[in-house]
C-alpha cells in the first residue's frame, strides 16, 4: 500500500538558519503530495501541496518540489524563525479521493 | 481557513467505561469526516469514513463494534471508544472535508483528543 517516510526528529535550529525536512513516499499511480503542519495547541493545516511531477507548492516561505524520480517530496526554508516552531506532517492522497496518508511528523524547533 | 473542533481534548476514564468524543465544523457544513489515531511517534492512521447520514466505513483492522462512529449531521461527528481498555489510549483526531475541498488534501483538523485509560 501507501506509505510515507519523512526523517525523524525532532530538529533543533537557530533563527534564519536554512530548513530542510526530508520526504519520501511510496505509492502506486500519481499521487497527490502535501505538507501540514500542527502549531502548538492547534489542528493540523494544509501548508502546501503539489499535485503533479516537476510541481512546486510553496507557501509562508516554505518551499517543496514533487520529484517523481526520487519519488520526493522535501520541505525547505531559507530562514527559519521562532514562528515555524511547530511538527510537520508530510502525506499524499492517492487516486483522486480524500483519505491522506501521513508520514510519522517531524517536530521543528527553531532558537532565538 | 475552516474551522473544526473536538471535544473533549483531553480524558482520562476507567477500564471498562466508554468515552465519545465529539467533531464539529464550526462555520461549514461537512460532508465527509475523518478519524485518525496517532500513537507517539508514529503517523496518523486512518481509522474511519463518516459521511452524513450512512454507515461510516472502517479501514481494515478497525473494530467497527469498538469504535462506534456517527455522523448525525453536516456539522458534528462522533466517535465512541466503547468498553475501554489501557491499549486504547491514544491521540485521537478528526478531520473534516466539505464540498471538493476534500479532493485537493485541504482537509480540516480538530485539535485532537487524548485519551488515558486506567
Amino acid at each position: 500500500g501507501d506509505s510515507v517516510t519523512q526523517m525523524e526528529g525532532p530538529v533543533t535550529l537557530s533563527e534564519e538558519a536554512f530548513l530542510t525536512i526530508n520526504c519520501t513516499y511510496t505509492a502506486t499511480g500519481y499521487p497527490s503530495l502535501f505538507w501540514y503542519v500542527q502549531y502548538p495547541g492547534e489542528g493540523l493545516q494544509l501548508l502546501l501541496k503539489a499535485t503533479k511531477a516537476d510541481d512546486k507548492g510553496s507557501n509562508k516561505g516554505f518551499e517543496a518540489t514533487y520529484r517523481k524520480e526520487t519519488t520526493s517530496f522535501h520541505l525547505e526554508k531559507g530562514s527559519v524563525q521562532v514562528s515555524d516552531s511547530a511538527v510537520y506532517f508530510c502525506a499524499l492522497s492517492n487516486f483522486g479521493n480524500e483519505k491522506l496518508t501521513f508520514g510519522t511528523g517531524t517536530r521543528l524547533t527553531i532558537i532565538p | 481557513g475552516a474551522v473544526v473542533s473536538q471535544h473533549p481534548s483531553r480524558v482520562i476514564c476507567k477500564s471498562g467505561t466508554s468515552v465519545k468524543i465529539e467533531c464539529r465544523s464550526l462555520d461549514f457544513q461537512a460532508t465527509t469526516m475523518f478519524w485518525y489515531r496517532q500513537f507517539p511517534k508514529q503517523s496518523l492512521m486512518l481509522m474511519a469514513t463518516s459521511n452524513e447520514g450512512s454507515k461510516a466505513t472502517y479501514e481494515q483492522g478497525v473494530e467497527k463494534d469498538k469504535f462506534l462512529i456517527n455522523h448525525a449531521s453536516l456539522t458534528l461527528s462522533t466517535l465512541t471508544v466503547t468498553s475501554a481498555h489501557p491499549e486504547d489510549s491514544s491521540f485521537y483526531i478528526c478531520s473534516a472535508a466539505s464540498g471538493t475541498s476534500g479532493r485537493d488534501g485541504e482537509l480540516f483538523f480538530g485539535e485532537g483528543s487524548r485519551l488515558t485509560v486506567l
